[in-house]
């Protein structure tokens, strides 16, 4: 069973406007929520993160909004730009210092020029 | 700034032979993660270490093992080869404290069973 859902396989967004990526999770024990972005042939790469006692969090054109209740998190890019194309994973653990992470299936991002 | 290196990058291996991967954490990191990513699927997380002791397990088949050695690289040694083992293998490090979970992630090595 999926515990982290990105139910979204795909999104294109045109240049400038804001791309919102959703993830949900069923595992109310997750406190911590990262989004790791991945181009074609490269490892993930950290993007932001967010830990449960926030509901959101902002690094530059970047922020991630998280709704417990919910347990839903989006992540927001503003403005977007085609170097932001890639695919981009929601990833959700237990903060207990090194704990595995699940990730999502993730979302294919296109930026149109 | 010194990011994790996995090696080889790419590796072809006929059935039933066996493989080992490599991954060297960023230096002074103290966790070491493997996770699995097969074709159109999310990451799947295997086995890690801290401090040169297994952590957690995951999904790793009996037929795979790992450790983490005393300069802190590790191995994942895959045996009895299966084409579903065919996947993209990712090493990732992190610091234990502070807590915050951020894994840094190698450029994955593409393991073909043929």
């Amino acid at each position: 069973d999926q515990q982290v859902k990105q139910n979204s396989p795909s999104l294109s967004v045109q240049e400038g406007r804001i791309s919102i990526l959703n993830c949900d999770y069923t595992n109310s024990m997750f406190d911590y929520f990262l989004w790791y972005k991945k181009y074609p042939a490269e490892g993930p790469t950290f993007l932001i993160s967010i830990s449960s006692i926030k509901d959101k969090n902002e690094d530059g054109r970047f922020t991630v909004f998280l709704n417990k209740s919910a347990k839903h998190l989006s992540l927001h890019i503003v403005p977007s730009q085609p170097g932001d194309s890639a695919v981009y994973f929601c990833a959700a653990t237990v903060d207990s210092g090194n704990t595995p992470l699940v990730f999502g299936k993730g979302t294919r991002l296109s930026v149109i020029a | 700034a010194a990011g994790v290196i996995q090696s080889p990058r790419h590796l072809i291996k006929e059935k039933r032979e066996t493989a080992t991967l490599k991954c060297y954490p960023i230096p002074r990191h103290d966790t070491v993660y493997w996770y699995q990513q097969g074709p159109g699927q999310d990451p799947q997380f295997l086995i890690s270490f801290y401090e040169k002791m297994q952590s957690d397990k995951g999904s790793i088949p009996d037929r795979f093992s790992a450790q983490q050695f005393s300069d802190y690289h590790s191995e994942l040694n895959m045996s009895s080869l299966e084409l579903g083992d065919s996947a993209l293998y990712f090493c990732a490090s992190s610091l234990e404290q502070p807590a915050g979970n951020e894994q840094f992630f190698g450029p994955g090595t593409r393991l073909t069973v043929l």
